[in-house]
């Protein structure tokens, strides 16, 4: 069966500095992985998603992710933190059966302080 | 393009009602999926519904129920409220391709007293 596991459940940073969020993943197949993320009151939006086309995957507001099979990691990066990122972040893996059931890790919620 | 729309967004119960939530995906959109949200099992899915038949469930009790209509929304039902229903319930609409893509509403926060 297909998880994910995120290993920071909070990650504090300060404005104008790097991003990581980490993600591991569990996939007997060739898995589809996401980060959604989850503004304080607001539901979730897509930032970048994986369907092995490429290994390193550009989404939206700079961020990024880099799918790597040996280490079976899908850690999320940013340059450069802005104020504006503060939100929870849930990487996601789609079920094999049904590529539109998704199922979430437990979350990262990013703090930015200025 | 108006955004998947969710209604009531607030809803307080008590245990033992039931409770209809309902959800507009965009337009064109023909695959409807309802997740719930809580604090401590996180965001888990509850089933997904394609041109009105179900397609996919997930592990919750037979409380929980769905459909699907021929204009693509959607209405989840939840019987004999529990006070661990209490929870954030998002709607996600998708093209259907399976692409996992999906674009979720703001959710409907329901409180079970």
């Amino acid at each position: 069966a297909q998880s994910v596991t995120q290993l920071d459940s909070h990650v504090s940073v300060s404005e104008g500095t790097p991003v990581l969020l980490r993600c591991n993943y569990s996939s007997s197949y060739s898995p589809s992985l996401f980060w959604y993320v989850q503004h304080p009151n607001k539901g979730l939006q897509l930032l970048l998603k994986y369907t092995s086309a490429a290994t390193l995957v550009k989404g939206i507001n700079g961020f990024e992710a880099e799918f790597k099979k040996s280490e079976t990691s899908f850690h999320l990066t940013k340059p450069s933190a802005h104020m504006s990122d503060a939100a929870e972040y849930f990487c996601v893996v789609s079920d094999w059966l049904s590529t539109d059931k998704l199922i979430f890790g437990t979350g990262t919620r990013l703090q930015v302080f200025p | 393009k108006a955004g998947v729309t969710q209604t009531p967004r607030y809803l307080i119960k008590t245990r033992g009602q039931q409770v209809t939530l309902s959800c507009s995906p965009i337009s064109g959109h023909r695959s409807v999926s309802w997740y719930q949200q809580t604090p401590g099992q996180g965001l888990q899915f509850l089933f997904e519904y394609f041109s009105e038949t179900q397609r996919n469930k997930g592990n919750f009790p037979g409380r929980f129920s769905g459909r699907q209509f021929s204009n693509s929304r959607s209405e989840m039902n939840v019987s004999t409220l529990e006070l661990g229903d209490s929870a954030l319930y998002l709607c996600a609409s998708s093209p259907g391709g399976g692409t996992g893509e999906l674009f979720f509403g703001e959710g409907s926060r329901l409180t079970v007293l």
